[in-house]
């Protein structure tokens, strides 16, 4: 089973590139979300999903956008990237309704220079 | 709102130590409890839960008891080995508001030899 894929997992960027982060899950999850790890800090909450067509902001949204055409896919945008935006990425997926056990993808470290 | 503390590592020990890592939360209502373990290059994946107050969680020898009195949820093991390095993220999920997953800001467990 593939459970969460995310690509790519290593990018550099130049300030002000935008890109695209890919997450796919085939576990019928209807819940996918996005966060970021960065040292010091856990991870925080960019944006979140509870079906095709929805989508909400978590606690750092700024800077990134994201879209849910269909249930497998969760891709997460950077239109102009900031150094600050230099972390490591993970897209995570439930079910819904459930008691919050999250199933990560690998993840992907993007690095703006 | 919630939020999860848990201590500050690095935390390095022997192998066969026994090992603590203490996590407190705040949340309203009866959060779930979650323990997650993010092995070196990988994504997080669940290493046990517990839903209600006094249930205990078990895997590959941990386990944490879900206290309500103190508010906490500590990972113990009786003997830690080497391939138990890794980084140890202790998590709540309340299911009101929208349905947010809050994690702790990690402990970097390193077992020498």
């Amino acid at each position: 089973n593939a459970g969460v894929t995310q690509t790519p997992k290593f990018q550099v960027l130049k300030t002000g590139q935008s890109m695209t982060l890919q997450c796919a899950q085939d576990m019928n999850h209807e819940y996918m979300s996005w966060y970021r790890q960065d040292p010091g800090m856990g991870l925080r909450l960019i944006h979140y999903s509870v079906g095709a067509g929805i989508t909400d902001q978590g606690e750092v949204p700024n800077g990134y956008n994201v879209s849910r055409s269909t249930t497998e896919d969760f891709p997460l945008r950077l239109l102009s990237a900031a150094p600050s935006q230099t972390s490591v990425y993970f897209c995570a997926s439930r079910d819904l309704p459930n008691t919050g056990e999250l199933f990560f993808g690998e993840g992907s470290r993007l690095t703006v220079l | 709102g919630d939020s999860v503390t848990q201590m500050e590592g690095p935390v390095t020990l022997s192998e066969e130590a026994f090992l603590t890592i203490n996590c407190t939360y705040t949340a309203t209502g009866y959060p779930s409890l979650f323990w997650y373990v993010q092995y070196p290059g990988e994504g997080l994946q669940l290493l046990l839960k517990a839903t209600k107050a006094d249930d205990k969680g078990s895997n590959k020898g941990f386990e944490a008891t879900y206290r309500k009195e103190t508010t906490s949820f500590h990972l113990e093991k009786g003997s830690v080995q080497v391939s138990d390095s890794a980084v140890y993220f202790c998590a709540l999920f309340n299911s009101g508001g929208y349905q947010k997953v809050t994690f702790g800001t990690g402990t970097k467990l390193q077992v020498i030899p």
